[in-house]
């Protein structure tokens, strides 16, 4: 059962232009939520995360937007660059369930056109 | 070191064989994760540590798989009598906490299994 799913398994964007990497999740109890970004060969680097006390929450160049309704959340990526090309991951997590783990997405690969 | 440790970096082995792969988290977190990627597939949950709570053990695939954390600080997960569905990238983690944390990850461990 995948609790957390990324349906787009690749994106192509044009250098400068806005992306928007999608994930959803089918557990009520999550509570918390991450963007990780991860190169090839190298354990993946956190970007940003939101709470669901929240709706957004802005990074730079990375907003993510989070409908709890739709158990929905979206990262955008505004201008996107070059070196943003890499595999994007969501994950979530629950503070209420009794335990902790976070449950990670099957991951986005990005590639920004120049 | 500053970040989280993963050693070693390649291990090859013959189907049959045990293996150990090693995690040494950043000083002073108290959770420890692991997490595994097979080729073309998302981070596949296996265990996590927190404290001196016991392990939430639920993502372990089968009885061969193993870890243990020493002294709150290194973790070593071992595969008894590997196969080769377990070729993966092998993935740990570690948070200050448990709770509402962003996870720094290690660079993995390749494992192949011939």
């Amino acid at each position: 059962d995948q609790q957390v799913k990324q349906n787009s398994p690749s994106l192509s964007v044009q250098e400068g232009r806005i992306s928007i990497l999608n994930c959803d999740y089918t557990n009520s109890m999550f509570d918390y939520f991450l963007w990780y970004k991860k190169y090839p060969a190298e354990g993946p680097t956190f970007l940003i995360s939101i709470s669901s006390i929240k709706d957004k929450n802005e990074d730079g160049r990375f907003t993510v937007f989070l409908n709890k309704s739709a158990k929905h959340l979206s990262l955008h990526i505004v201008p996107s660059q070059p070196g943003d090309s890499a595999v994007y991951f969501c994950a979530a997590h629950s503070t209420t369930s009794g335990t902790y783990k976070y449950i990670f997405g099957t991951g986005t690969r990005l590639k920004v056109l120049a | 070191g500053a970040g989280v440790s993963q050693s070693p970096s390649n291990k090859v082995t013959e189907k049959g064989k045990d293996v150990e792969l090693r995690c040494d988290p950043i000083s002073g977190h108290t959770a420890l994760y692991w997490y595994r990627q097979s080729l073309g597939q998302g981070l596949e949950f296996l265990i996590y540590f927190q404290g001196n709570s016991a392990p939430d053990k639920s993502g372990l695939p089968s009885d061969r798989f193993s870890a243990e954390r020493t002294g709150g600080s290194v973790s070593t997960l071992t595969i008894q009598r590997t196969q080769q569905e377990d070729s993966a990238v092998y993935l740990c983690a570690s948070s200050l906490t448990a709770v509402n944390e962003k996870l720094f990850f290690g660079s993995g461990t390749q494992l192949s299994v011939l």
